[in-house]
């Protein structure tokens, strides 16, 4: 079945390690999301590629990064993670033609991250 | 600006009752799109349905029905003949459609109980 697959599952760290997230995606879709979401809130959108092209929301911190090294790949890295980054991050893909179509997206299970 | 409002935080109702989670949204593009997710306990947004503003028809799918006012800027869901399945968090986002992959902008989601 195309999917969305997210690895690890559960992510532990210590305050100020780097750590990377993976994502990856079989539906061969060209845009792929990162959020965060915080315990009972909403999840709140991070960046997200458009093909190539990385789109970073105003308020993500400088401390979260990614990369996207190919169509079905994306990494979220986060280099000096502090107690407050754990969160569950969800990576999401959908496919758009650029034209106002707004396609739905769709989620990979999570990793929950927690930072001691 | 964008902004959706999911007044209701939990609802807990009894296995078989009928169930309605409330979305409000504020968005000043006439063009845009509606969707509701799940979010069971394992983490995972599930997508239920997409609706863009020009189509007001209300939509069934088994136990599940929306209902889409743009008069009152409201896309309800209800739940028919609730299972204890149902259980989950349920989101209302909204997506406005100026650009391809404009991001999803979420309520604070709904947590549904169903008791056996």
């Amino acid at each position: 079945d195309a999917m969305v697959i997210q690895n690890p599952r559960y992510q532990v760290t210590q305050f100020g390690k780097p750590v990377t997230l993976s994502c990856s995606q079989t539906l061969n879709h060209n845009v792929m999301y990162w959020y965060q979401q915080k315990s009972s809130q909403a999840p709140k959108l991070l960046f997200h590629y458009y093909d190539k092209d990385f789109n970073n929301e105003a308020d993500t911190p400088d401390n979260f990064q990614s990369r996207r090294p190919n169509t079905s790949f994306c990494f979220l890295d986060i280099r000096s993670p502090g107690l407050g980054d754990a969160a569950m991050y969800l990576c999401a893909t959908s496919f758009s033609t650029g034209t106002g179509i707004y396609n739905e997206q769709f989620f990979g299970p999570g990793t929950r991250l927690t930072v001691l | 600006a964008q902004k959706v409002t999911q007044a209701q935080t939990e609802i807990s109702v009894v296995e078989k009752e009928d169930v309605t989670l409330d979305c409000v949204y504020e968005t000043r593009d006439t063009t845009y799109y509606l969707f509701w997710y799940k979010q069971p306990p394992s983490g995972e947004l599930v997508f239920l349905i997409r609706r863009n503003s020009f189509d007001e028809q209300n939509e069934i799918s088994g136990r599940y029905s929306w209902n889409f006012q743009k008069s009152t800027s409201s896309f309800n869901f209800t739940i028919t003949a609730s299972q204890v399945v149902d259980s989950a968090v349920y989101f209302c986002a909204l997506s406005e459609a100026r650009r391809g992959n404009t991001p999803l902008v979420f309520g604070k989601g709904t947590r549904l109980s169903v008791i056996a």
